[in-house]
């Protein structure tokens, strides 16, 4: 199975509070998971990626927290703030090749 | 250093028409591609390319054609527009084998819509 399962679909946070995305997986290939966020008229831009070596990597107030064993990752924004506001994808691909497997993607919103 | 650029930001077609979108890179990247983006869909690959002269198809390659005859630009070609190509569409660029060290970097994209 190829595809990236993300949800929620959308999701609305109180300024400083901590907002959380999920994605899982079904194909155990996969061994770089990157997350993207996006503004409104941009392209998306890499925010963090992990390897599954790992179960955890922090980037400041972004944390992605990865399960092997149930094949989910998932982002966590501490202390979210207005300008956080974007829409997030996951993603999934395999080292060596040239193709990433994005989730649909979740449009957060801070509220001030 | 401009990065991924993409033209034209916007487009209009009638059913059956044709038209090429733009994108260059200035970052000396090997590896291009395109997407394509639709609400509760998230972004999925139409063509890449790993280098010059090379490409190959990606999840959703029907209804577009791609060359790669410099490493700089990789135009996307719609031969016959169809409604169902009405779509965001991004390109994206990478140095080299994806990875950690080598992400993709995307342009602001082209809003087309066929009617």
């Amino acid at each position: 199975q190829q595809q990236v399962k993300q949800s929620p679909q959308s999701l609305i946070v109180q300024k400083g509070g901590i907002s959380i995305i999920n994605c899982a997986y079904e194909n155990t290939a996969f061994d770089y998971f990157p997350w993207y966020q996006q503004f409104p008229g941009k392209g998306p831009a890499l925010l963090i990626a992990i390897r599954p070596d790992v179960s955890e990597k922090k980037e400041g107030r972004f944390t992605i927290s990865f399960n092997k064993s149930a094949k989910q990752f998932s982002l966590h924004i501490m202390d979210s703030q207005p300008g956080d506001s974007a829409t997030y994808f996951c993603a999934a691909s395999v080292s060596g090749t040239y193709k990433y497997i994005f989730g649909t993607g979740t449009r957060l919103k801070v509220l001030a | 250093n401009a990065g991924v650029t993409q033209t034209p930001k916007f487009q209009v077609l009638k059913t059956g028409q044709s038209m090429t979108l733009q994108c260059a890179q200035d970052m000396n990247h090997e590896y291009m591609s395109w997407y394509r983006q639709d609400p509760g869909m998230g972004l999925r690959l139409i063509h890449y390319s790993v280098g010059a002269g090379i490409t190959d198809q990606g999840e959703v390659p029907n209804g577009y054609n791609v060359s790669r005859s410099t490493t700089e630009d990789f135009p996307l070609r719609l031969l016959s527009a169809a409604p169902s190509q009405t779509s965001v569409y991004f390109c994206a660029s990478s140095y080299s084998l994806l990875g950690v060290d080598s992400p993709l970097h995307f342009g602001n994209g082209t809003r087309l819509t066929v009617t």
